[in-house]
């Protein structure tokens, strides 16, 4: 099974709303990352968990909040988002650091 | 910086026809992947290259690495409909990270 999961498909929020964005692997894989990615470019990563611990996050604003409750499942959670936040937003896992599996995304629009 | 330029960045072709989407960079890598993207959809992993002058074969795509792993090729045989999407090169560069091309967009006309 190479397959990631990431729920809900679409989510739209207003500027002051508290969300959450969940992903989901069962591929025993060590790395999980979140990506961005907005219309026509390729995609730009936010942070990466190796073995359930935070390894890199890309300066990214704390309003995006990553979590990773066990080596399985990832959460991004969002607060106070901005109109520019709206992107794709997508999770992807790894076994070998070069080969990611990503799973179809969150379409985030922020009001 | 490390970089990976794809060309070109938009190909509209009629069904049937051949295409080649090129990947370069200045810098050596240890593997190279190509993606595909479907609108509103997450990238799929199609093939990692890994040997310099490596050449792989997936149905009607071929995908090649250069001798110098600086650079990779995917080549497109009687393009389908079903081939439409944003194509992707992608290179990790250590450190848990990955770099992007900017990526094809390609369109196959019925």
């Amino acid at each position: 099974d190479t397959e990631v999961t990431q729920t809900p498909k679409h989510l739209v929020m207003g500027m002051t709303n508290k969300k959450s964005l969940k992903c989901e692997q069962h591929m025993g894989h060590r790395a999980m990352y979140w990506y961005k990615q907005k219309a026509k470019k390729p995609p730009e990563l936010m942070f990466v968990y190796s073995y359930e611990k935070l390894s890199i996050n890309e300066s990214v604003p704390s309003r995006f909040s990553p979590e990773c409750p066990n080596s399985s499942l990832l959460n991004l959670h969002l607060h106070a988002l901005q109109p520019e936040d709206s992107a794709l937003y997508l999770c992807a896992s790894s076994q070998e650091l070069d080969e990611q599996y990503f799973g179809p995304g969150t379409r985030l629009t922020v009001t | 910086t490390q970089l990976l330029e794809q060309s070109p960045q938009f190909l509209s072709i009629q069904e049937g026809e051949n295409l080649t989407v090129y990947c370069n960079s200045s810098s050596v890598f240890s593997s190279l992947q190509w993606y595909r993207q479907e609108p509103g959809e997450g990238p799929v992993l199609l093939v990692t290259v890994v040997t310099g002058g490596e050449v792989k074969k997936l149905k009607r795509l071929t995908f090649q690495f250069g001798d110098a792993r600086k650079d990779s090729s995917l080549h497109i045989t009687a393009a389908q409909p079903g081939d439409t999407g944003l194509y992707l090169c992608a290179a990790y560069t250590g450190g848990f990270k990955t770099i992007f091309g900017a990526g094809t967009r390609l369109f196959v006309k019925a």
